[in-house]
Order: C-alpha cells, then sequence, then structure tokens
C-alpha cells in the first residue's frame, strides 16, 4: 500500500473553473507534506510546506491546506498557465528524513 | 532557482556501456540525491548523499553506484546500462529546516536511453 496516494491521476478544466486536487497519506506522524509543480520536460519546482493539521498555505490561485489524514491543493480560477503536474511528497516523523513522492496529478487547464 | 545543474541533459547509450550522470549545485547543501521518473511509478530515489563521501542506498539502487567527493558534486553510474534504465534521471538537494523539513529542491533532469 502506497504511503502518498493522490488524486486524480489526471484533471482538464476549463479556464476559470475551480477544483481540488488531493493527497492522503498514511504514514504514522507527519513532519512535513511538500506540494511540487512540474512542468513537462523540467524538475519538480517546490511550491509549499505544510507543517500541522489546520495550516494553509497560498499563492496566487493555489492554496494548500492540511489535515490529519490529507491535504488538498485548492486551485482557484485556473489559467492554461497553471496547467502542469503537482506532485505531494510525506515526511514521516521519526522515520527517514527523506519524503516519500505520490504519483503526482497532471492538470490541463483548456482556454 | 536553486542552482543545480546535470550533465548531459541528453544521452542515448548502448547496452551493457557504462554511463555516469554528474549533478552540481552551488548552493552548498549538505543533502544530494538522485531519483528516477518513470510512468506510473512517479519519483523513487536511487541513492543519497548526507555529506561528502557518506552515501546510501534508496528504494530502487540495485545497478546503480554513487560518489560524492566534493560537496557541490554527485556523481551516478550505470556500471552496465540496460533498457530497465531508460529514465529521466533528476538530482535534488536540500538542507534539514528548523525542526527537521526536508525541503528538496530538484535540477533539471537528464533524459537517459539504454538501446
Amino acid at each position: 500500500e502506497d504511503q502518498v496516494t493522490q488524486s486524480p491521476e489526471a484533471l482538464r478544466l476549463q479556464e476559470g473553473e475551480s477544483s481540488s486536487l488531493n493527497c492522503s497519506y498514511t504514514v504514522s506522524g507527519l513532519r512535513g507534506l511538500f506540494w511540487y509543480r512540474q512542468d513537462p520536460g523540467k524538475g519538480p519546482e517546490f511550491l509549499f510546506t505544510l507543517y500541522s493539521a489546520g495550516e494553509e498555505k497560498e499563492k496566487e490561485r493555489l492554496k494548500a491546506t492540511l489535515t490529519k489524514k490529507e491535504s488538498f491543493l485548492h486551485i482557484t480560477a485556473p489559467k492554461p498557465e497553471d496547467s502542469a503536474t503537482y506532485l505531494c511528497a510525506v515526511q514521516e516523523k521519526g522515520g527517514s528524513y527523506i519524503p516519500t513522492f505520490g504519483r503526482g496529478t497532471s492538470l490541463i487547464v483548456h482556454p | 532557482d536553486a542552482g543545480i545543474t546535470q550533465s548531459p541533459r541528453h544521452k542515448v547509450t548502448e547496452t551493457g556501456t557504462p554511463v555516469t550522470l554528474r549533478c552540481h549545485q552551488t548552493e552548498n547543501h549538505r543533502y544530494m540525491y538522485w531519483y528516477r521518473q518513470d510512468p506510473g511509478h512517479g519519483l523513487r530515489l536511487i541513492h543519497y548523499s548526507y555529506g561528502v563521501k557518506d552515501t546510501d542506498k534508496g528504494e530502487v539502487s540495485d545497478g546503480y553506484s554513487v560518489s560524492r567527493s566534493k560537496t557541490e558534486d554527485f556523481l551516478l553510474t550505470l556500471e552496465s546500462a540496460t533498457s530497465s534504465q531508460t529514465s529521466v534521471y533528476f538530482c535534488a538537494i536540500s538542507e534539514l529546516q528548523g525542526a527537521g523539513y526536508n525541503e528538496q529542491f530538484f535540477g533539471p533532469g537528464t533524459r537517459l536511453t539504454v538501446l
């Protein structure tokens, strides 16, 4: 069973159509949850770190939230330039300091 | 952008040949990592380093070796490349923040094709 599961695998939106991506995790204790954006042919780009349940972080049209079992990346009024793959990674408390990555959600925003 | 470069950016090689990929950083970060990314698998850790000459295996280390003789360079070697090692390889760096949060920063990747 994967420790980090992202859903959906792929998402198509119309420009301006808000939605959310999900990252659920099964580690016993969370040290940090990380969101990345990856454009085709490029390396992942760091977006946010979330540390504890109830925390929220925002950047432009993106808002990341965290509960005890999952994180959501909310995309408000997306634009075509928001099209990318979004990766989530989880660092377990007391375990390895190396985060475990989910398989990502591929987002396409149509004009 | 974090100062991370990878070379070469693209490589085509034949089965059985040795291949070395290089990761170079200008951030003076202690930790360096090699990942491979394949459709359906996401990012998988191959090897990592926690200091000069200090390295350890990740989840998919078979067929790979690494070396780190300087803080800024981390080399990944495929001793005898196989077609299953066709992939995109990413280097990442980090410094543990505050209470040990591990925010990683990635290089641009190397696309390796083994024929």
